[in-house]
């Protein structure tokens, strides 16, 4: 059984643009959550969607933002970019509540 | 606001040697909590989830435990190898569509 996959893999941006990131789960799993990793604040829960809903999301701006199409694919979108927003963004998806829950690669984004 | 806090951040020990990674968490009322390998520039892997029914959790030469009541969990390694360095992270989940919160991990190097 194929792995959480995340496009791409490594992305530089300038200050100002905006980026989509795109993640695949598991098949057959039907929630995903997003995470930020960086050195300073380690990793961060981003939103977690379920059956194209998102039903929580953790402390960052409204310039984050995702969306689960039918597939159970998810991408986020980061507008306006900061520098302060490089990081690994990791994507994770699960069975459901309270399952283990299986990290992708991640997209390493470099703002410039 | 759950905290978690991992203990040693960092440990070097020789390989064969048996060790311990401590984990702590502030708010006692988790579903779950899962340990997580991460090895550098790449994603987690997970390695032992245990619900917040459960005491232990054992794969091969893990062993997880887990005290809810005092906010505590470890991961035992016997018999380490080198292929075990990597950071080893904690995360807990209070359920639903919480997000895990993470502990900065413990960054672990088994000398050959």
């Amino acid at each position: 059984k194929a792995g959480v996959t995340q496009t791409p893999r490594y992305l530089i941006k300038t200050r100002g643009q905006q980026v989509t990131l795109s993640c695949s789960p598991i098949s057959g799993h039907r929630s995903v959550s997003w995470y930020q990793q960086t050195p300073g604040q380690g990793l961060q829960f981003l939103f977690e969607y379920f059956s194209e809903t998102q039903r929580n999301k953790g402390n960052f701006p409204g310039r984050f933002s995702g969306r689960q199409f039918s597939n159970s694919r998810s991408e986020m979108n980061v507008s306006t970019l900061e520098l302060g927003d490089s990081a690994l963004y990791l994507c994770a998806s699960s069975l459901g509540d309270l399952e283990t829950q299986y990290f992708g690669p991640g997209t390493r984004l470099l703002v410039l | 606001k759950q905290e978690v806090t991992q203990i040693p951040a960092a440990l070097s020990v020789p390989e064969g040697e048996n060790l311990v990674l401590n984990c702590s968490f502030t708010d006692s009322a988790i579903y779950n909590l899962q340990w997580f390998r991460q090895d550098p520039g790449k994603g987690l892997t997970s390695l032992l989830l245990i619900q917040s029914s459960q005491r232990e959790q054992t794969s091969g030469r893990l062993n997880a435990s887990l005290d809810k009541s005092s906010g505590r969990s470890t991961l035992y390694i016997a018999a380490s190898q080198p292929g075990d360095s990597a950071t080893y992270l904690c995360a807990v989940s209070l359920g639903g569509a919480d997000g895990l919160t993470f502990g900065k991990g413990t960054h672990l190097i088994i000398q050959p």
